[in-house]
């Protein structure tokens, strides 16, 4: 089976803070993307990696950054943690190239900053 | 980005039931894949279509990719109390990495 680990369920940061939000899955995925889900704003994708070393931005990327320097592995980075970024995270990964693939997603974490 | 329209925003249904609940987007699209995802949990995959006109089962699950490629639709038979949660549709397309999901369908059911 595949499987997609977030390193925290959840997490509470005060306003400022860097946080980290760590991925890890263990299928030899070429793609890794980062979601953030919201009440009554569905999946909104934040950035997605297609391959080591690459990134690019997805429709709400204004605040995150990410890394991915290895395959399994793909960080999510708020540099500055605000009130409005308070959500819920969903790591997923996929193989294949563009237009074919299952997705398959992690536990998600929770954040709360105040 | 641009979200597929999913319907109905919400079930409330009786333990026994059959639900269908179905996606729909002005473009075409190459595959759909179904999910359903529990309070506080990840999204977990139910069944994956990729040709039009497919349709796959996953126990008392069935889904059908539409025959105009810009459809499909998700059957539930014989509800059971667990299968309370909400499911979600998600369409890629040819040329894209990035997939577009629906906002859920919400059901409930009564024992």
């Amino acid at each position: 089976d595949v499987k997609v680990t977030q390193s925290s369920r959840y997490l509470v940061k005060r306003t400022g803070e860097k946080v980290f939000l760590e991925c890890v899955q263990d299928m030899d995925h070429e793609n890794m993307f980062w979601y953030r889900q919201d009440p009554g704003l569905g999946l909104r994708l934040i950035y997605f990696s297609y391959d080591v070393k690459m990134k690019e931005k997805g429709d709400i990327p204004e605040g995150y950054s990410v890394s991915r320097e290895k395959k399994e592995r793909f960080s999510l980075i708020l540099e500055s943690a605000s009130t409005n970024q308070t959500s819920m995270y969903l790591c997923a990964s996929r193989t294949g190239g563009p237009g074919t693939g299952e997705l398959f997603f992690g536990e998600g974490s929770r954040l709360t900053v105040l | 980005g641009q979200q597929l329209n999913q319907s109905p925003q919400s079930m409330f249904i009786q333990e026994g039931e059959d639900v269908s609940m179905n996606c729909t987007s002005s473009s075409i699209f190459n595959t759909w894949l179904w999910y359903k995802q529990e309070p506080g949990e990840g999204p977990v995959l139910l069944i994956a279509l990729y040709k039009a006109g497919e349709l796959t089962s996953n126990g008392r699950l069935t889904a059908q990719f539409g025959i105009t490629r810009k459809d499909s639709f998700l059957n539930i038979s014989a509800s059971i109390p667990s299968d309370v949660g909400i499911y979600f549709c998600a369409g890629l397309k040819g040329s894209n990495y990035k997939l577009t999901f629906g906002k859920g369908t919400l059901l409930t059911v009564n024992p």
